[in-house]
């Protein structure tokens, strides 16, 4: 079993739509981070939690240490969004997940 | 906030050719910094782990000798693909992280294409 499980592994939503992307996570953390990587590869780290929840524009992370859960949430969604979403925890090492494929139609 | 800058962003070379990426923190001491590879439509893979100053250190099945990982100062990582193969062609991301506790900070990444 992945140390990191995320879901769904491919979302398809019509713009405008409200998004929920799961990540769980079996091991002692430091902070858990989501990532969002565009086509060409490049990673933008979007935010870093170690609890509670935080919150940037259409973005939403929030975390529940004591469920080792957290999930990300984009309100009113564009094309744009249109990305791989990639949840990771740190416990002086990195573990990934597999990564949320997000397609947004307009 | 933190950043790292990672350089360059793309590289396009022959078969038999040497490839360094740098890996640069711009506005912290970064005295970890981690290299990761990304097959395509995989997640990101720790290839190995470099403290300022000493040997970084492998992950299983990674040629340390393929791959020459370099953290002379606190602001700088190198990794090299030396001879680089079309197999090698890939992803690779660093990140770096400060003292103590400190998150990672990822650079954006550079795409590796080996004809």
């Amino acid at each position: 079993k992945n140390e990191v499980e995320q879901s769904p592994q491919n979302l398809t939503a019509q713009e405008g739509e409200f998004i929920t992307i799961n990540c769980s996570y079996s091991v002692g953390i430091s902070a858990l981070h989501w990532l969002q990587q565009h086509p060409g590869g490049g990673i933008v780290s979007l935010f870093m939690l170690s609890s509670g929840k935080k919150k940037h524009g259409r973005l939403i992370a929030t975390i529940n240490i004591q469920e080792k859960h957290s999930s990300l949430h984009i309100t009113a969604s564009h094309p744009r969004d249109s990305a791989v979403y990639i949840c990771a925890v740190d416990n002086n090492d990195m573990r990934f997940g597999a990564g949320t494929r997000l397609t947004v139609k307009p | 906030g933190a950043v790292v800058s990672q350089h360059p962003s793309r590289v396009i070379c022959k078969s038999g050719t040497s490839v360094k990426i740098e890996c640069r923190s711009l506005d912290f001491q970064a005295t970890t910094m981690f290299w990761y590879r990304q097959f395509p439509k995989q997640s990101l893979m720790l290839m190995a782990t470099s403290n300022e100053g000493s040997k970084a250190t492998y992950e299983q099945g990674v040629e340390k000798d393929k791959f020459l990982i370099n953290h002379a100062s606190l602001t700088l990582s190198t990794l090299t693909v030396t001879s680089a193969h079309p197999e090698d062609s890939s992803f690779y991301i660093c990140s770096a992280r400060g003292h103590g506790n400190q998150p990672q900070h990822f650079g954006d990444g550079t795409r590796l294409s080996i004809l």
